[in-house]
């Protein structure tokens, strides 16, 4: 079965620049999509189709995939922005999660 | 407004059933693919169904496959779960998102409800 890996934290300082990395074989031949969830509340989708920004998205929040890997980017990130971030992709009828990663604004 | 309420869940014990209800509003329901996605506590995401949106097709999850049964009625904008032969590692909270589909350019859920929690235990 498919499977997506992420790294289990990230943390980064206040105004700087996020990377979040989710990989799986040939994920640049499908399409992934990126959810916030922060903590008590349901997750939000932030990014679809590899770099698209749902309505309401701050343009902070991009994304990119390419080869194996897929990239979320927070530029110039905010307290507010702290929360775990799941990779997702669909491949041969599966709908696959990568295991999140918890973005620390410190 | 797209609003999903999940609803139907509870306190079972090991091996019994239960069924879930999401109700949806604010978007034309039989449009839409639908899927539950399940949280365990303190743990990822899991995806564990989906349908399509005049309910002819259907996915299952391998951890699920045989045991749950996704159903919707689209006159009454509902989805449904039936959770049969439930295990401890059932214990989690069950979400319903509204599935987009773009062909071969992606799938992906959007958005969520605010989950029912499923706890399997004697």
């Amino acid at each position: 079965s498919y499977e997506l890996t992420q790294s289990p934290s990230v943390t980064v300082s206040p105004g700087q620049t996020a990377s979040i990395t989710c990989s799986g074989d040939r994920l640049g031949s499908k399409y992934a999509c990126w959810y916030q969830q922060k903590p008590g509340q349901s997750p939000v989708l932030v990014i679809y189709q590899d770099t698209k920004r749902p309505s309401g998205i701050p343009e902070r929040f991009s994304g990119s995939n390419s080869g194996n890997t897929a990239t979320l980017t927070i530029s110039g990130t905010q307290a507010m922005d702290e929360a775990d971030y799941y990779c997702q992709a669909w491949d041969s009828n599966f709908w696959v999660f990568g295991g999140g990663t918890k973005l620390t604004v410190l | 407004q797209v609003h999903l309420v999940e609803s139907g869940g509870g306190l079972v014990n090991p091996g019994g059933s239960l069924r879930l209800s999401c109700a949806a509003s604010g978007f034309t329901f039989s449009d839409h693919y639908m899927s539950w996605i399940r949280q365990a506590p303190g743990k990822g995401l899991e995806w564990i169904s989906s349908i399509s949106s005049g309910g002819g097709t259907i996915y299952y999850s391998d951890s699920v496959q045989g045991r749950f049964t996704i159903s919707r009625d689209n006159a009454k904008n509902s989805l449904f779960l039936q959770l049969n032969s439930l295990r401890a590692e059932d214990t989690a909270l069950y979400y319903c998102a509204r599935g987009k589909v773009a062909g071969n350019s992606g799938k992906w859920f959007d958005p969520w409800g605010q989950g029912t929690l499923v706890t399997v235990s004697s």
